[in-house]
């Protein structure tokens, strides 16, 4: 029972560059999330997912889009990397209102 | 639109004292307030959760309660430890299936 897990850990862009990030999850949550960190503005929502082939968003969506084709699969694309976009990212999961999210461990993506 | 303070941002204190950080969220209309705990690079462990209709819950060392009407909710760390230093964030969920975070309490005991 892996939880949350994130690919990759780490990753270097360059202005311009595209890449997604995975979160997958084996606990069977209907909800996910990705979240990003910046020092000073605490952990933003970027966009969240109600249920498989659902994506809404959050407080910062701008230059991120997002797929969950797949239940445990919760994608988190970046079309044209900007030096703005560095940061820590974070995917959690959620089951319910009684519950507690769940966080993978994060992704440091850096764009120079 | 929610908005979560945690004050101070930092705390220094002797190993052995007992910790108190504080949450304070402007819209007590919440399904439930979570704790967590981050250490330096990694990714955020839940301590505690406490659902809206109680007033305290309790682990461990960890003691949080929540006062909805006042909007705010505390941690206490009993006896803290060299290993209870890291950076602690509250979180509100309420409509919308989306929480909303604080911006943390780095907190460094001394040994």
């Amino acid at each position: 029972n892996a939880g949350v897990t994130q690919t990759p850990k780490f990753r270097v862009l360059k202005t311009g560059q595209s890449m997604t990030l995975l979160c997958a999850q084996d606990m069977n949550h209907e909800y996910m999330y990705w979240y990003r960190q910046d020092p000073g503005m605490g952990l933003r929502l970027i966009h969240y997912s109600v249920g498989e082939g659902t994506t809404a968003k959050g407080e910062v969506p701008d230059g991120y889009n997002v797929s969950r084709l797949k239940k445990q699969n919760f994608l988190l694309g970046l079309e044209s990397a900007a030096p703005s976009q560095t940061s820590v990212y974070f995917c959690a999961t959620w089951t319910g209102e009684l519950y507690e999210q769940y966080f993978g461990p994060g992704t440091r993506l850096t764009v120079t | 639109k929610q908005e979560v303070t945690q004050i101070p941002a930092a705390l220094s204190v002797p190993e052995g004292e007992n910790l108190v950080l504080n949450c304070s969220f402007t819209d007590s209309a919440i399904y439930n307030l979570q704790w967590f705990r981050q250490d330096p690079g990694k990714g955020l462990t839940s301590l505690l959760l406490i659902q809206s209709s109680q007033r305290e819950q309790t682990s461990g060392r960890l003691n949080a309660s929540l006062d909805k009407s006042s909007g705010r909710s505390t941690l206490y760390i009993a006896a803290s430890q060299p290993g209870d230093s890291a950076t602690y964030l509250c979180a509100v969920k309420a409509a919308g299936n989306k929480l909303t975070f604080g911006g943390g309490t780095r907190v460094l005991v001394k040994p």
